[in-house]
């Protein structure tokens, strides 16, 4: 019964590094999304996807990158880590059309 | 421009006794409305929601009231429980498009 599966749950970065976020979920969902979350600002949607190859922006999308080749998989890129991506990164996925999503417990991610 | 507001940063509670917690919106699109819990290292987790065609929905303690002229929703928790005590987000979406606008959250504090 694992749901929504983020890895890893921690990483440190150097600025310019590039590295992968990991989302699984095994609850056949159509809908996969990527948030930031940062102090005073909420849950914030970087990228989103509808389905197997079909992903579009959200909110803050610069400086990210998404794929979805798999219903099961939403890996998130960062192309070249900055400061400013100092976040913890949640994973979320839901039914087409669904009125809830599940999320993941998150990725706390710190640039240097 | 955040279109879901929280504009309480904390809330401290006595045990017993009511939490309020309110949130504030400003796109008249949105049809659906959703509170999200979350406690530290864990990810949010889905508390309660409610449509814009009614205006109260209850759940055992928990009980979501929405005041769509004012653009207003509020939850209230009634007796509050020292377990309670957790980052609360409000979100809202338009039913069917999957995408959810999350507020800045609301830390509870419910003291023994």
């Amino acid at each position: 019964n694992a749901g929504v599966t983020q890895t890893p749950k921690f990483q440190v970065l150097k600025t310019g590094q590039s590295m992968t976020l990991q989302c699984a979920q095994d609850m056949n969902h159509e809908y996969m999304s990527w948030y930031r979350q940062d102090p005073g600002m909420g849950l914030r949607l970087i990228h989103y996807s509808v389905g197997a190859g079909i992903t579009d922006q959200g909110e803050v999308p610069n400086g990210y990158n998404v794929s979805r080749s798999t219903t099961e998989d939403f890996p998130l890129r960062l192309l070249s880590a900055a400061p400013s991506q100092t976040s913890v990164y949640f994973c979320a996925s839901s039914e087409q059309g669904a009125t809830e999503a599940f999320f993941g417990q998150g990725t706390r991610l710190t640039v240097v | 421009d955040q279109q879901v507001k929280q504009n309480s940063p904390s809330l401290s509670v006595q045990e017993g006794r009511i939490s309020i917690l309110n949130c504030d919106y400003t796109n008249s699109m949105f049809d659906y409305f959703l509170w999200y819990k979350k406690y530290p290292a864990e990810g949010p987790t889905f508390l309660i929601s409610i449509s814009s065609i009614k205006d109260k929905n209850e759940d055992g303690r928990f009980t979501v009231f929405l005041n769509k002229s004012a653009k207003h929703l509020s939850l209230h928790i009634v007796p509050s429980q020292p377990g309670d005590s957790a980052v609360y987000f409000c979100a809202a979406s338009v039913i069917g498009f999957n995408k959810f606008y999350f507020g800045s959250g609301t830390k509870l504090n419910v003291k023994p």
